[in-house]
């Protein structure tokens, strides 16, 4: 079946500048992740969703940084007033969620997101 | 000390070779644990669960020893399609929750 998807692939903003990513998680799965990293680096943390709610949003690095996921499936990371330190990759994943057995909390990622801030 | 910490590399191995990744995490309240592959400018790929029993799956096989807060990862029989970064990752909770990732070691296999 389709996989995560997101949207833009890649994005270039300039400093100051208000963006938002897209996130379509695999159908049927209840929660959503996001990520990001540099470049050298494994994914960082970011904010977690157990359906439309926010479960876990502690890795958003400032109040720039917020995201929603209103209808419990598609989500969006919404960023302002960009910086040139906010350039990265940003991942999406999304896991089956509270079911029974182990693999509901496998993460699968999307393609990511690459932004750059000039 | 990060919490999960792993060697760099890069690891130059020839094909055919066994290769062993090893990994230290620090949150001994860890309860589950992820070997990822991640290929250049591609997402990051779910290798293997690792359970405490440690678990075999093809020529890859995972090991966890939770009293020393490691984890290892052997390649046997390495191939060409097997160079990458393999990424070590652990979660807190079983369920669903955030993940934490090492940086990566960096294998090359050389023909």
């Amino acid at each position: 079946g389709a996989g995560v998807s997101q949207t833009p692939s890649n994005k270039v903003t300039e400093k100051g500048k208000y963006v938002e990513l897209r996130c379509d998680p695999i159908s049927g799965h209840t929660a959503l992740y996001w990520y990001r990293q540099s470049l050298g680096q494994g994914p960082e943390f970011l904010i977690y969703f157990q359906g439309t709610g926010a479960a876990d949003d502690s890795g958003l690095p400032n109040d720039r940084f917020f995201a929603v996921r209103p209808e419990g499936s598609v989500s969006t990371l919404k960023i302002q007033r960009t910086e040139r330190g906010d350039s990265a990759v940003y991942l999406c994943a999304s896991s089956p969620g509270r079911l029974a057995g182990a693999s509901s909390y496998e993460q699968y990622f999307g393609p990511g997101t690459r932004l750059t801030v000039t | 000390r990060k919490e999960v910490e792993q060697d760099p590399g890069p690891f130059n191995v020839p094909e055919g070779a066994t290769v062993a990744f090893n990994c230290t995490y620090s949150n001994s309240a860890s309860q589950s644990f992820f070997w990822y592959r991640q290929d250049c400018r591609k997402e990051p790929k779910l290798l293997m669960s690792v359970y405490s029993s440690g678990n075999e799956d093809g020529r890859f096989t995972a090991q966890l020893n939770r009293a020393s807060q490691y984890i290892s990862l052997l390649i046997r029989d390495s191939k060409l399609s097997d160079s990458a970064t393999y990424l070590c990752v652990v979660g807190v909770n079983f369920g669903n929750e955030k993940l934490t990732f090492g940086t990566g070691t960096r294998l090359t296999i050389i023909p």
